[in-house]
């Protein structure tokens, strides 16, 4: 168990819908990032919210929003859901930076399937 | 910029050695390898920071060539535990992102 949560594990939606995946980092924790995996496919990085703020952004698609809260916690706001959009998201939490501290503790992952 | 990792694929008996390699076109800060076994959540191995250093997790260490942006992670004496994909994730300076590269599927048979 790395610490990080992540809500729902599994969802099942419509194309055209919107859906919220929530992540809670590891308690102290103050950088959140958040990966997508596709069937088979690598990570790819979407952004990176240090503290509250934006630190990098990724390929992620206009259709994304995400953002971190007060209490560190975060939330990948994915909308007009297409078929390509189905992979399993996952978010990884560190103490700081990424050099400064070393390892992600990456979440099991929300698996979103689009129908 | 991600990461070109090669082979996308390697098997094993037990006890034999591998090396994933791990290239980068632009100058790194620092090379991070993570191991995620089927259905599983990838898992910290270790970090190397600029400078050429080596570092080791039971029998897999890794090295980082500063100068041609390339890293290796060496499996020696494999064991059955190995099995799983291998993704190296670079950083470069003040990027504040760790990029993976597309993986390499180990697979170590009895």
């Amino acid at each position: 168990d790395s610490g990080v949560t992540q809500t729902p594990k599994h969802l099942i939606t419509a194309t055209g819908q919107r859906v919220t995946l929530r992540c809670s980092p590891r308690s102290g924790d103050l950088s959140v990032y958040w990966y997508q995996q596709s069937l088979d496919q690598g990570l790819q990085f979407l952004i990176h919210y240090y503290n509250g703020e934006e630190r990098a952004k990724g390929n992620i698609l206009e259709r994304f929003s995400a953002q971190q809260f007060p209490d560190l916690h975060s939330e990948l706001n994915l909308s007009s859901l297409e078929l390509g959009d189905s992979a399993l998201y996952f978010c990884a939490s560190s103490p700081g930076q990424l050099s400064n501290t070393g390892e992600l503790f990456f979440g099991e992952g929300s698996r979103l399937t689009v129908l | 910029q991600q990461p070109v990792q090669s082979p996308q694929a390697v098997i094993l008996r037990e006890g034999e050695d591998a090396v994933i390699n791990c290239s980068s076109s632009k100058a790194l800060y620092s090379v991070h390898w993570y191991r995620q076994k089927h259905g599983e959540a990838p898992v910290f191995l270790m970090i190397l920071l600029k400078g050429g250093e080596q570092k080791g997790h039971e029998k897999i260490s890794a090295s980082f060539n500063e100068k041609k942006q390339q890293s290796s992670l060496y499996l020696t004496a494999s064991q059955l535990s190995y099995s799983g994909t291998y993704f190296c994730g670079t950083e470069r300076p003040n990027d504040y992102k760790l990029s993976f590269g597309a993986g390499t599927t180990v697979t170590v048979r009895a």
